[in-house]
């Protein structure tokens, strides 16, 4: 089942910060993080692999709240180069393996 | 990371005729390779599960006899779009899925750079 994303968009200045949150009705075992940019492929930012884990990557994290079954990515002090959709994605057990199945993105644009 | 490709990046073709997209696992062996399409402004769809030396399992709603999935070898799957239409014009991105102690402790998946597909 298709996580949910919220906000939908979000316009920032360089420098703001943003949260963005990634829910789902099933149990999570891992979230995923991507960001995309137009016309590209997503690019993998980070997994939390259980729940109260929290990552970092230079000034994105993430945390995982595995009990409430949802997850936030934080951007701070966000740089021109953060714009993109940004998706969360879930992981499913199905008989052929695990496959991701991706909520409907935040679009996220940072300007100057 | 692990480097995942994909051939060719865009095609344009005419309605009705078929359409093979490589998707290869540059610098691993992947079991497993996903296929995702996404329309504009739209997620990534998972249609279906390639395993290596089995027949892929697809996503409800995706017709296995259009979309022809191989996965011939550890570092390659193919998707057929057979007859396509101009609804089948998407962004077409495949995944390959690492195994533990590839480049990590766990599965982890990356994406090809992906196909553009115009049919007219």
């Amino acid at each position: 089942q298709q996580p949910v994303q919220s906000p939908q968009a979000v316009i920032l200045r360089e420098g703001e910060d943003a949260v963005i949150n990634c829910s789902s009705s099933k149990a999570l075992y891992s979230v995923h993080w991507y960001r995309q940019k137009h016309g590209e492929a997503p690019v993998f930012l980070m997994i939390l692999l259980k729940g109260g884990e929290q990552k970092g990557h230079e000034k994105i994290s993430a945390s995982f709240n595995e009990k409430k079954q949802q997850s936030s990515l934080y951007l701070t002090a966000s740089q021109l180069s953060y714009s993109g959709t940004y998706f969360c994605g879930t992981l499913t057990n199905s008989n052929s393996g695990y496959a991701l199945n991706f909520g409907k993105g935040t679009s996220l644009l940072v300007t100057p | 990371g692990a480097v995942v490709s994909q051939h060719p990046s865009w095609v344009i073709c005419k309605s009705g005729t078929s359409v093979k997209i490589e998707c290869r696992s540059l610098d691993f062996q992947a079991t497993t390779m996903f296929w995702y399409r996404q329309f504009p402004k739209q997620s990534l769809m998972l249609m279906a599960t390639s395993n290596e030396g089995s027949k892929a399992t697809y996503e409800q709603g995706v017709e296995k006899d259009k979309f022809l999935i191989n996965h011939a070898s550890l570092t390659l799957s193919t998707l057929t779009v057979t007859s396509a239409h101009p609804e089948d014009s998407s962004f077409y991105i495949c995944s390959a899925l690492t195994t533990p102690g590839t480049s990590s402790s766990y599965n982890e998946q990356f994406f090809g750079p992906g196909t553009r597909l115009t049919v007219l």
